[in-house]
């Protein structure tokens, strides 16, 4: 598996205020995704990316940003988080060679709350 | 648009038995791949078993294994000798030509002893 790193693993905030949500990974996966998770919705796309000059709008990428700093780096921003906003944020990156292409391993989650 | 649909919200299975997880999906596409990820409480999100569309072979990962039917779009999940850690979310993905994962809602195993 990919060793994925989510900072914060936990995060309450106001609304209003501006968030980022980090994602490392130390296997030098090219392709890194970021998903919701909502009860009851499965987990939904916000962004992906396939290396650092590539970004694309996942379903729901409204409200949200990116930045892909290096390859081992994509954080995900909220620039004016809101209640609506609360969830639970998961980083993918995507492991792809000859046995095990196209899989995503997740990372371990960061649960955002918006007050 | 892709779907994929888990029919059953909650499953129940007594320790060392074996249980099936529902999941049917819908696509236009020939060529994609097929998930399983288990969610237990610690909310990490660990892949179970992968299929590729290709192959009819089903794929099969120690206790659990899988029954792929390309015609129907069906994509059903097997525990065999069910265990107490075996209890967790698990969530039907499909990933086709569009480069995301595609979730169901998720299907809450709990195992009984």
């Amino acid at each position: 598996d990919a060793d994925v790193t989510q900072t914060p693993r936990n995060r309450i905030t106001k609304t209003g205020k501006r968030i980022m949500l980090e994602c490392s990974q130390t296997k030098g996966h090219d392709r890194m995704y970021w998903y919701r998770q909502d009860p009851g919705l499965g987990l939904r796309l916000i962004y992906y990316s396939f290396d650092v000059k590539d970004i694309n709008k996942g379903e729901i990428s409204d409200g949200y940003s990116v930045s892909r700093q290096a390859q081992a780096k994509f954080s995900l921003s909220l620039e004016s988080a809101i209640p609506n906003q609360t969830a639970l944020y998961f980083c993918a990156p995507e492991l792809g060679d000859r046995e095990r292409t196209d899989t995503q391993y997740f990372g371990p989650g960061t649960r955002l709350t918006v007050l | 648009a892709q779907t994929v649909t888990q029919s059953q919200p909650e499953m129940s299975v007594q320790e060392a038995e074996t249980v099936t997880l529902s999941c049917t999906y819908d696509t236009s596409e020939s060529d994609y791949y097929l998930f399983w990820y288990k969610q237990p409480p610690s909310r990490q999100m660990i892949l179970v078993i992968r299929q590729e569309a290709y192959k009819q072979q089903n794929a099969t990962e120690n206790r659990f294994s899988v029954n792929f039917q390309k015609a129907a779009k069906s994509f059903s999940l097997k525990i065999s000798d069910s265990q107490l850690g075996d209890a967790a979310m698990y969530f039907c993905a499909y990933r086709g030509d569009g480069n995301k994962l595609v979730f169901g809602a998720g299907t809450i195993l709990r195992v009984k002893s």
